[in-house]
């Protein structure tokens, strides 16, 4: 079955931590995304990438990093800069990097609390 | 910054009753949007997408941009409890290369 894997399901971390999110797809997507959910919020933009080795900040993307290293993958690294980590993650991906008539395909999210 | 504005609710309507959600946006030149439905503690998944100005319909959902007053709502027919939900707005960045999410309105159908 085709669709986008993330890992962890639930992560806690002390304060001062880096912690890496895994996304991986197997829709041979070009584009993936990073957002951030907090209760009572949309979804917050945080990095994507239209391409391998290419990645564009989104409207949060301080105190966390990506890479794109291989098509299918877009790992997310929360790092001990991002204030308030403590969110729900999700990644998605869409098969071009047009979104005029794009649709956005989401993993199941990763839940990170901050201990 | 173009944004997508929703009312969070919660909009609480009887089983059987029409549900009508709506979003504004910031940009005038936007184009396309799109309404995803979130379960709690769940990934949102699409259930619309619209593009030009008028109604579009599927199944129960109907969708309807009016480009003139900025605004595109969601009309859910015969609500049913499944249908209780958030339910996402959203539409391309500036460069239409992401998408921009309003905050969610909450649906609660009762039964």
């Amino acid at each position: 079955d085709g669709g986008i894997t993330q890992s962890p399901k639930y992560l806690f971390r002390k304060e001062g931590q880096n912690v890496t999110l895994s996304c991986e797809q197997n829709l041979n997507h070009d584009a993936m995304y990073w957002y951030r959910q907090d209760p009572g919020q949309g979804l917050r933009l945080i990095y994507y990438s239209q391409i391998v080795n290419d990645f564009q900040k989104g409207d949060i993307a301080e105190g966390y990093s990506v890479s794109r290293e291989k098509k299918e993958s877009f790992p997310l690294t929360v790092t001990s800069a991002q204030k308030n980590p403590t969110a729900f993650y999700l990644c998605a991906s869409s098969e071009t990097g047009t979104m005029t008539t794009g649709e956005l395909f989401f993993g199941e999210g990763s839940r990170l609390t901050v201990l | 910054q173009k944004e997508v504005e929703q009312n969070s609710g919660p909009l609480s309507v009887p089983e059987g009753a029409i549900a009508s959600l709506n979003c504004t946006y910031s940009d005038r030149g936007s184009q396309s949007f799109f309404w995803y439905r979130q379960y709690s503690g769940k990934s949102p998944e699409l259930i619309m997408f619209i593009y030009s100005n008028g109604d579009k319909e599927d199944g129960r959902f109907t969708a309807q941009l009016n480009k003139a007053s900025q605004y595109v709502s969601l009309l859910i027919r015969d609500s049913q409890p499944s249908d209780s939900a958030t339910y996402l707005c959203a539409s391309p960045n500036q460069a239409g290369t992401a998408l921009i999410f309003g905050k969610g309105t909450t649906l609660s159908v009762s039964s």
